[in-house]
């Protein structure tokens, strides 16, 4: 059973579209990290939120963390194929030990 | 520079061989992670140690052990490998230990070791 749950699983969309990823628990996280992973590789975090209602952009990525600290979206504004990637989320209690990660929202940007 | 590094990239195995996966980082990092990625599963956290000498259980630590020969390196072992075993398997490390932690660090991941158990 997951604990962070990721939705959708899989999105398909044209270049110059807008999307939004889920991650929702039902848990408390100290921090909530997003990670982009590229077929072949490892993943590579995005960003980190810590703060209950915060909203991080990163260029055309824009992060938020619920304010209850249990929930994260991640929108893309203007989609380009570089984009395309397995979307993770990852949450943590407390500022070290075990990371949780969701399953990934596999997105797809096509030309 | 290399970060994190992990050998071998590939390897095929036949049910019941054994084989030790490693794992180097050269960032001073105290804590290191074993994860296994399989479809439609996300990580999956097998092990992770929190600084040297010290190791913990995962969500999924059958059928593996680890090592943590030191501050640099974090080895996981197969003693005898099923079919289930067959996934992708990820180390990662991070700066922070037990007392010193840090919202804001970044988990730094290897390439990825692919596991095929026949």
């Amino acid at each position: 059973t997951q604990l962070l749950e990721q939705s959708p699983q899989f999105l398909s969309i044209q270049e110059g579209e807008n999307l939004t990823v889920y991650c929702n628990s039902s848990s408390v996280f100290s921090s909530l990290q997003w990670y982009r992973q590229e077929p072949g590789e490892g993943p590579v975090l995005l960003v980190t939120v810590v703060t209950g209602g915060e909203v991080k952009k990163l260029k055309r990525l824009t992060f938020q963390f619920g304010d209850a600290r249990k929930d994260s979206s991640l929108h893309i504004t203007a989609a380009q194929t570089g984009d395309t990637g397995l979307y993770l989320c990852a949450g943590r209690r407390g500022s070290w030990g075990k990371f949780q990660f969701g399953a990934g929202t596999q997105v797809v940007v096509t030309p | 520079n290399a970060g994190v590094t992990q050998t071998p990239k590939f390897q095929v195995l036949k049910t019941g061989q054994s084989m030790t996966l490693q794992c180097a980082q050269d960032m001073n990092h105290n804590s290191m992670y074993w994860y296994r990625q399989d479809p439609g599963m996300g990580l999956r956290l097998i092990y992770y140690s929190a600084s040297e000498g010290t190791t913990d259980k995962g969500e999924v630590p059958n059928g593996y052990n680890v090592s943590r020969l030191n501050k640099r390196e974090f080895s996981l072992r197969l003693e005898s490998a099923a079919p289930s075993q067959t996934s992708v398997y990820f180390c990662a490390s991070t700066p922070s230990r037990p007392g010193q932690g840090y919202h804001q660090e970044t988990q730094y991941f290897g390439p990825g070791t692919r596991l095929l158990v026949l």
